[in-house]
């Protein structure tokens, strides 16, 4: 079975600077997606970012960048210079390669201080 | 815009009544998903449509709820003889067969059973 855990209920950072999400999943799959979706306040799932697993590289999208630690089963967000606009629910997920549903962790509020 | 839409976005409705919810995916998108969403926690797979064909339900479909997408294109959920426990945001989202593994998702419906 998957299982998503984010450890951290309530995030909070101060403008500009910034901030590390964590993400830890189980799953017995070789072959599998990780993502990362914004759910900013009364407004609609946005993803962020998406990794493959079988890429060791970490993607990027602009100021969002993950560490993928593989054997850990880690995946946590990073993100840099830190804007009003970040503050939501942040979401990690997995899918299961050929599987069609994503499976969420309970999610991190983070609260971007001007 | 073309981006995922839902009707209505809002819904109150007395226990005992049924209820129908709408979905409009992203043109040409051919899986449709649905998830339910209950406060502070991720959103939980339901089911999901390639096209008209519906090939995936979860154990959190009851006997109560039925989904359609007729023509495989928008997508209804209804809810029978809704139950407080119903109270929940019922999400959409669609992908690309080109691209299944990112799902785009609409702004979903709130559902509140009194």
């Amino acid at each position: 079975a998957q299982t998503v855990t984010q450890s951290q209920p309530e995030m909070s950072v101060q403008e500009a600077e910034t901030v590390t999400l964590s993400c830890t999943y189980d799953t017995s799959e070789n072959n599998y997606y990780l993502f990362w979706y914004k759910q900013p306040p009364s407004r609609q799932m946005i993803l962020v970012i998406r990794q493959e697993a079988y890429k060791q590289q970490n993607a990027t999208e602009n100021r969002f960048s993950v560490n993928f630690q593989k054997a850990a089963k880690s995946f946590s967000l990073k993100i840099s210079d830190s804007q009003l606009g970040d503050t939501a629910m942040y979401f990690c997920a997995t899918d299961q390669t050929g599987a069609n549903n994503l499976f969420f962790g309970t999610g991190t509020r983070l609260t971007v201080i001007p | 815009d073309t981006g995922v839409s839902q009707d209505p976005r809002h819904k109150i409705t007395k226990r005992g009544q049924n209820v129908t919810f709408r979905c409009d995916p992203i043109s040409e998108h051919n899986r449709l998903y649905w998830y339910r969403q209950t406060l502070g926690q991720g959103p939980e797979f339901l089911t999901y449509f390639q096209n008209e064909a519906q090939l995936e339900k979860s154990r959190l479909l009851s006997d109560r709820f039925s989904a359609e997408r007729p023509k495989g294109s928008f997508s209804t959920l209804e809810i029978q003889r809704t139950e407080q426990g119903d109270s929940a945001m019922y999400l959409c989202a669609s992908s690309s067969l080109s691209s299944t593994d990112t799902q785009y998702f609409g702004p979903g419906t709130r559902l509140t059973v009194l």
